[in-house]
């Protein structure tokens, strides 16, 4: 089984809707990462979370929420979905080593979105 | 606001060809620069982390090089199973232990 798992791989949606992309983690990791990856713009940060308790926005957070369930949960949110929010989604989580995080992170799969 | 841009955008080897990818960076001070790989339809996979210019890290046929303003991956007698894309990312120090990614390197190698 894969250590961070996403779900679901593949939506198609229609614009308004509400959508939930969940992540889940089994490698024991407190920070756990949402980006965004669309062609020619590369990886972009939506929202980070450090600890349960600890939710940040990323550079491009706007349109998105998220909630931090657990420590090994993570979900991401798209209240009215629009089409500009077709991407590949990716959940990611890293350790903590002494007072800051390493950059090595462990991705998911992805899920992708498409908005109609 | 940090910078990560790689060069080239696209690269088609043949078998056994040899090359290298090229991230240029800017940030201020930099805490580490870490290469990924990603294959179509995957999440991105660690391959190496460098923080101090002059430092390499190697891995089967990758070779990592890092200096003041740029970082390269060197493929020596590539494989078509290199084929991916490649990611480098920089992480500044202080701050929120973000990283900045650059747009990737599509790597093909023909057999």
């Amino acid at each position: 089984d894969a250590d961070v798992t996403q779900t679901p791989r593949n939506r198609i949606t229609k614009t308004g809707k509400r959508i939930m992309l969940e992540c889940s983690q089994t490698k024991g990791h407190d920070r756990m990462y949402w980006y965004r990856q669309d062609p020619g713009l590369g990886l972009r940060l939506i929202y980070y979370s450090f600890d349960v308790k600890d939710i940040n926005k990323g550079e491009i957070s706007d349109g998105y929420s998220v909630s931090r369930q657990a420590q090994a949960k993570f979900s991401l949110s798209l209240e009215s979905a629009i089409p500009n929010q077709t991407a590949l989604y990716f959940c990611a989580t890293s350790e903590v080593k002494g007072k800051l995080g390493t950059g090595e992170l462990f991705f998911g799969e992805g899920s992708r979105l498409t908005v109609l | 606001e940090d910078q990560v841009t790689q060069s080239p955008e696209a690269l088609r080897l043949q078998e056994g060809e040899s090359s290298s990818l090229n991230c240029s960076y800017t940030v201020s001070g930099l805490r580490g620069l870490f290469w990924y790989r990603q294959d179509p339809g995957k999440g991105p996979e660690f391959l190496f982390t460098l923080y101090s210019a002059g430092e390499e890290k190697e891995k089967e046929r990758l070779k990592a090089t890092l200096t003041k303003k740029e970082s390269f991956l060197h493929i020596t007698a590539p494989k078509p199973e290199d084929s991916a894309t490649y990611l480098c990312a920089v992480q500044a120090q202080g701050g929120n232990n973000r990283l900045a990614f650059g747009k990737g390197n599509q790597v093909v190698v023909i057999p």
